[in-house]
């Protein structure tokens, strides 16, 4: 079955640096990868996704790349604010006959952004 | 817009006890996941329906763990006899399977088992 794997598990920026979290999933047949904010004692939220038809995609201060060939996604968060530090998950899941998908989660990346 | 509802947010039980959480999932939306998030294992698929169907119960644990969906507005997971290793933050998560992959989650319920 389909595997991800989130790398750093911990990141650590100061406020208005850049910060790059990436992912690596194992099926080559998964097309839709999203990506998950969760705050300290809130419910998981989409910030941003991507399908294996584009290879960036861009919302202000957030981006995500897709490398099908290498079988990895980034995200990107730029000018980075003390609003961004959270949890961060990564997902991979390929559209089942029916249209129903089977969201599998990377790990998680822990953002602390500092003043 | 009401989003996906869980109930309750808070349980604690004593060992052995059985426990049952509760879940509406967003007005139209025709898939229903069970996920649990612990520290340890982070955030796992317990089980999925589409269009009130058990589609994949991979992800429940042991037979202590049961789910069911008599509707397409309600589920229920239900824990019987708890055990200490149970306690996690249960969410439900719904979608409209076919026009969007997007998972929508409800606010949890934290389950602490003494």
């Amino acid at each position: 079955g389909e595997n991800v794997e989130q790398h750093p598990s911990t990141l650590s920026v100061q406020e208005g640096d850049s910060a790059v979290i990436k992912c690596t999933y194992s099926d080559s047949a998964s097309n839709y990868f999203p990506w998950y904010k969760q705050e300290l004692g809130k419910r998981p939220q989409l910030i941003i996704d991507i399908r294996s038809n584009v290879g960036e995609k861009k919302d202000q201060r957030i981006a995500v790349t897709l490398n099908k060939t290498a079988k990895h996604f980034s995200l990107h968060i730029t000018e980075t604010q003390p609003e961004d530090s959270a949890v961060y998950f990564c997902a991979a899941s390929k559209a089942f006959s029916g249209g129903y998908n089977k969201l599998i989660f990377g790990a998680g990346t822990r953002l602390a952004v500092h003043p | 817009d009401a989003g996906v509802i869980q109930s309750p947010r808070h349980e604690v039980t004593e060992m052995g006890q059985e426990v049952t959480l509760r879940c509406k999932p967003i007005s139209g939306h025709n898939s229903l996941f069970w996920y649990r998030q612990t520290m340890m294992r982070g955030l796992e698929l317990l089980i999925y329906f589409n269009n009130n169907v058990p589609i994949d119960d991979s992800g429940m644990p042991e037979d202590r763990f049961s789910a069911k969906m008599p509707n397409a507005s309600f589920s229920t997971l239900k824990i019987q006899p708890s055990e200490p290793r149970d306690s996690a933050v249960y969410f439900c998560a719904s979608s409209l399977a076919g026009l969007s992959d997007t998972q929508y989650f409800g606010p949890g319920t934290r389950l602490t088992v003494l």
